[in-house]
């Protein structure tokens, strides 16, 4: 079955400092990979997506993330952070028919330290 | 509309009745999606409406929930005989099609909270 796996469910950088949150898949087939940012207070927003051609994906908020099929990983990074990151991260994979269910991890909470 | 659209923000409910929850999706978006967050957790599936075709129904947890919707507009999810358990925020996300091949825009979501 399909599953989502944020190892990290609480992570503290300092503002500035480069950032990696882990996502690893499950899933048979070529997956369409989504990471999605919850702020306090705000709907979900979509950060990055990747269905296929180049793995490495740019996205919004100066945010990219990788796809590494041998790894089953696809990992957000970002050089930089500022404290405006600090929010809920949610990884997902869209699978079966034309990806038509999606499936997201645990999350991953994001604090910026001063 | 502007964007997704979910009412009530808010539901305070006492055990044993029955709740409906309301999503206005992005209009012309054909596909429509309900998710379920408890807190501190991830987002659950629930159910899947695309167009005309009949609607995935393989994350409802049991047969107290249910949802409807009419056409490409608007959708309820109902739940009957609430338990403590189904306390969450109830989320409502829309796209132009399947999930995997367009962004799906999410709603702020309904908290639900039963006592």
């Amino acid at each position: 079955a399909q599953s989502v796996t944020q190892p990290d469910i609480h992570i503290t950088v300092s503002e500035g400092a480069s950032l990696e949150l882990r996502c690893n898949y499950s899933y048979g087939a070529t997956p369409y990979l989504f990471w999605y940012v919850q702020s306090p207070g705000q709907g979900l927003q979509l950060l990055l997506k990747y269905f296929s051609g180049d793995t490495l994906v740019q996205g919004i908020k100066g945010f990219e993330a990788e796809f590494k099929r041998s790894q089953s990983s696809f990992n957000l990074r970002k050089p930089s952070v500022h404290w405006s990151d600090a929010a809920e991260y949610f990884c997902a994979v869209g699978a079966g028919s034309s990806a038509s269910k999606i499936i997201f991890g645990s999350g991953t909470r994001l604090s910026i330290r001063p | 509309g502007a964007g997704v659209s979910q009412s009530p923000s808010n539901k305070v409910t006492e055990k044993g009745k029955d709740v409906e929850l309301r999503c206005d999706p992005i209009s012309g978006h054909t596909a429509l999606y309900w998710y379920r967050q408890r807190l501190g957790q991830g987002l659950e599936f629930l159910i899947y409406f695309q167009g005309n075709s009949a609607p995935d129904k393989s994350g409802l947890p049991s047969d107290r929930f249910s949802a409807e919707r009419t056409g490409e507009s608007v959708s309820t999810l109902t739940i009957q005989r609430t338990q403590q358990e189904d306390s969450a925020v109830y989320l409502c996300a829309s796209s132009f099609k399947a999930l995997g091949a367009t962004e799906a825009f999410f709603g702020q979501g309904t908290r639900l909270t039963v006592v």
